[in-house]
């Protein structure tokens, strides 16, 4: 299994400012997603982060809003960039867990809720 | 394309009550079926899963079949308590990296 930590846990921020999310893993792991769940909703997954490469994002989700670094094995951060109240949401990071020939349940973080006045 | 579909909630049961969730899914394969759940406050996390038909995954008292055809994967428990008060999430995923694909997800209340 892997632990996931995330940073902020909760902010709440202003209209038109940024917001960088931090998202640590204590084992090293491929690929890590960033999820976005709105109040009530289920998941929506916004990227996928792969180590040396760009994200790669789903339909409905730019690099310019939701920008993505993943330097290392271990880390990863998601920019919210230019926040509206509409961006109020949980975000939360995961891996997947590789089992010998597929991958498998995803791990999640414990989130991080914000909130945009 | 794919898909999961759960019954809609929320779910309120006292406790020891029979509990169960519907989860039917679509999809162009075989995929691997999942159960989260997610405590209040808290990430999601694994609660059981099923890689192949007629695997039935099993924890902490909840139980699911993968049943290939009826394409359903329903959540159940015999006896609930207060303490599994959460949302919970039916998923699908395929081998070789392929995204997982949640359901709406079904909100439980149980009360003492």
């Amino acid at each position: 299994s892997a632990v996931i930590s995330q940073k902020p846990s909760r902010d709440i921020c202003q209209r038109g400012t940024s917001l960088t999310i931090q998202c640590q893993v204590d084992s090293q792991v491929t690929m890590m997603f960033w999820y976005r769940q709105q109040p009530g909703q289920s998941l929506t997954l916004i990227a996928t982060a792969n180590q040396g490469s760009e994200a790669t994002y789903e339909s409905g989700f730019v690099i310019d809003k939701f920008p993505i670094s993943r330097p290392n094995l271990t880390f990863s951060t998601l920019t919210v960039s230019n926040m509206s109240p509409e961006d109020s949401s949980i975000y939360l990071c995961s891996v997947e867990n590789w089992a010998g020939d597929s991958y498998n349940e995803q791990f999640f973080g414990p989130g991080t809720r914000l909130t945009v006045l | 394309g794919n898909s999961v579909t759960q019954m809609e909630g929320p779910v309120t049961l006292s406790e020891e009550a029979f509990l169960t969730i519907n989860c039917t899914y679509t999809a162009t394969g075989y995929p691997s079926l999942f159960w989260y759940v997610q405590y209040p406050g808290e990430g999601l996390q694994l609660l059981l899963k099923a890689t192949k038909a007629d695997d039935k995954g099993s924890n902490k008292g909840f139980e699911a079949t993968y049943r290939k055809e009826t394409t359903s994967f329903h959540l159940e428990k015999g006896s609930v308590q207060v303490s599994d008060s959460a949302v919970y999430f039916c998923a699908l995923t395929f081998s070789g990296g392929f995204k997982t694909i949640f359901g709406a997800g079904t909100r439980l209340f149980v009360k003492a």
